[in-house]
């Protein structure tokens, strides 16, 4: 099993903050998504990111990912409550393998962004 | 996640009783997979299924579990016999093509199962 450690787990901010989130595993990722899920709702892509040392914004949102591919983070500036959710990453599949179709999540990090 | 329809959005079942979950993919999309995620927990790989064919069930339980994804019609997940530690919720995502992590998987909004 190819695990993905997300960190924090937990992540209560007052509105205006700035906040990263990690996303770490031992092996190399083939790509790495992140997905946010509000209560009630199923996971909603935000940005998938495939090449060693990438980096892409989505207006407040800052991904990188690692030059290794081995980690990715997820910056928000001037967090709102809006923001307010569980935010995970997830690997594709290793290119060859009979593995491919399935995605392995981090465990998420649930993030409280306070008025 | 306006595409992929689950229904029920809610399931409660007594212990011993039969559960059915549906997933329609997004239209033009013939590969489905199903995870499952306890609460405040990321989601699970089950199983992988394109039409009329499982491709990967590395996730699913043994026994009890099963799903098929027929050439008409939505992917059904079955449990049967259902126990109290199958609570949880369901999602089906959908994609066009075999996904190798770069084509995104579209998620649905998750059928949540409660067992009495």
């Amino acid at each position: 099993t190819q695990l993905l450690e997300q960190s924090p787990q937990f992540l209560s901010i007052q509105e205006g903050e700035n906040l990263t989130v990690y996303c770490n595993s031992s092996s190399v990722f083939s790509s790495l998504q992140w997905y946010r899920q509000e209560p009630g709702e199923g996971p909603v892509l935000l940005v998938t990111v495939v090449t060693g040392g990438e980096v892409k914004k989505l207006k407040r949102l800052t991904f990188q990912f690692g030059d290794a591919r081995k980690d990715s983070s997820l910056h928000i500036t001037a967090a709102q409550p809006g923001d307010t959710g569980l935010y995970l990453c997830a690997r594709g599949s290793n290119a060859g393998g009979t593995s491919y179709g399935k995605l392995t999540f981090g465990q998420g990090t649930i993030l409280t962004v306070h008025p | 996640n306006a595409g992929v329809m689950q229904n029920p959005r809610h399931l409660v079942r007594r212990r011993g009783q039969e559960a059915r979950l549906r997933c329609s993919p997004m239209k033009g999309h013939s590969h489905v997979y199903w995870y499952r995620q306890l609460p405040e927990e990321g989601l699970k790989f089950m199983v992988y299924l394109q039409k009329e064919n499982i491709i990967d069930e590395s996730g699913m339980p043994k026994e009890r579990f099963s799903a098929e994804f027929p050439k008409e019609g939505p992917s059904i997940l079955r449990i049967q016999q259902v126990v109290r530690g199958d609570s949880a919720a369901y999602f089906c995502a959908s994609s066009p093509r075999r996904d190798s992590g770069r084509r995104p998987q579209h998620f649905g909004d998750g059928t949540r199962l409660s067992i009495l």
